[in-house]
């Protein structure tokens, strides 16, 4: 059975933390990508990954940075938290276009 | 501006009932559309996949439709059942494999 798995399922933390977003597939695949979902709105890429040390800019990339050091991990770091960074985050793979999500990371910064 | 817009927002229908989703969309070029279930406090899982040159593809109780033309697209389930609780999200794929534009979903309660 295919698996793409967040590291933590609740996370709290305060603002101006650094944070890590970890997130692992056993899939072989290409690509990965990091969503967050606000309620109200459709998913919004972040960042994603189309090989290894490659990345690209999504659609709202502002106060977050990515690591891809290995193909079948993608980390999302929020380089110094705020309040407005508050939200559920999905990790996704597929060998082109998002195939397999996570089941999220719900953030929470205090 | 490419949008996907779902309706109705959220929809609550008794056990063993049908029910429609839309969705519209302005996305153009358009490459293909999903539709996913998110379970509440899991990933989203595709349901179905179609091309622009497709009109139905089904998935057991789940047929969705396409129409190009108007830009149109619904989700049908038949004989609801209680496992059908979840959110439903359209994805239109557009000009690029990485542009995917989501709409926000509709929230489905299916009742006893």
């Amino acid at each position: 059975d295919v698996k793409v798995t967040q590291s933590s399922r609740y996370l709290v933390k305060r603002t101006g933390e650094k944070v890590f977003l970890e997130c692992v597939q056993d899939m072989d695949h290409e690509n990965m990508f990091w969503y967050r979902q606000d309620p109200g709105l459709g998913l919004r890429l972040i960042y994603f990954s189309y090989d290894v040390k490659m990345k690209e800019k999504g659609d709202i990339p502002e106060g977050y940075s990515v690591s891809r050091e290995k193909k079948e991990r993608f980390s999302l770091i929020l380089e110094s938290a705020s309040t407005n960074q508050t939200s559920m985050y999905l990790c996704a793979s597929g060998t082109d276009q998002p195939q397999h999500f996570g089941d999220g990371t719900r953030l929470s910064i205090l | 501006k490419n949008q996907v817009e779902q309706s109705p927002q959220s929809l609550i229908i008794l056990e063993g009932k049908n029910c429609t989703l839309q969705c519209n969309y302005t996305v153009s070029p358009f490459s293909n559309l999903r539709w996913y279930k998110q379970d509440t406090g899991r990933g989203p899982v595709s349901l179905t996949i179609m091309t622009f040159s497709e009109n139905t593809k089904s998935n057991g109780r789940y047929t969705a439709t396409l129409d190009a033309d108007t830009k149109q697209s619904s989700l049908h389930i038949t004989a609801s059942q209680l496992s059908d609780s979840a959110s439903y999200i359209c994805v239109v794929i557009g000009r690029s494999n990485y542009q995917l534009i989501w709409g926000a979903g509709t929230k489905l309660i299916i009742k006893p």
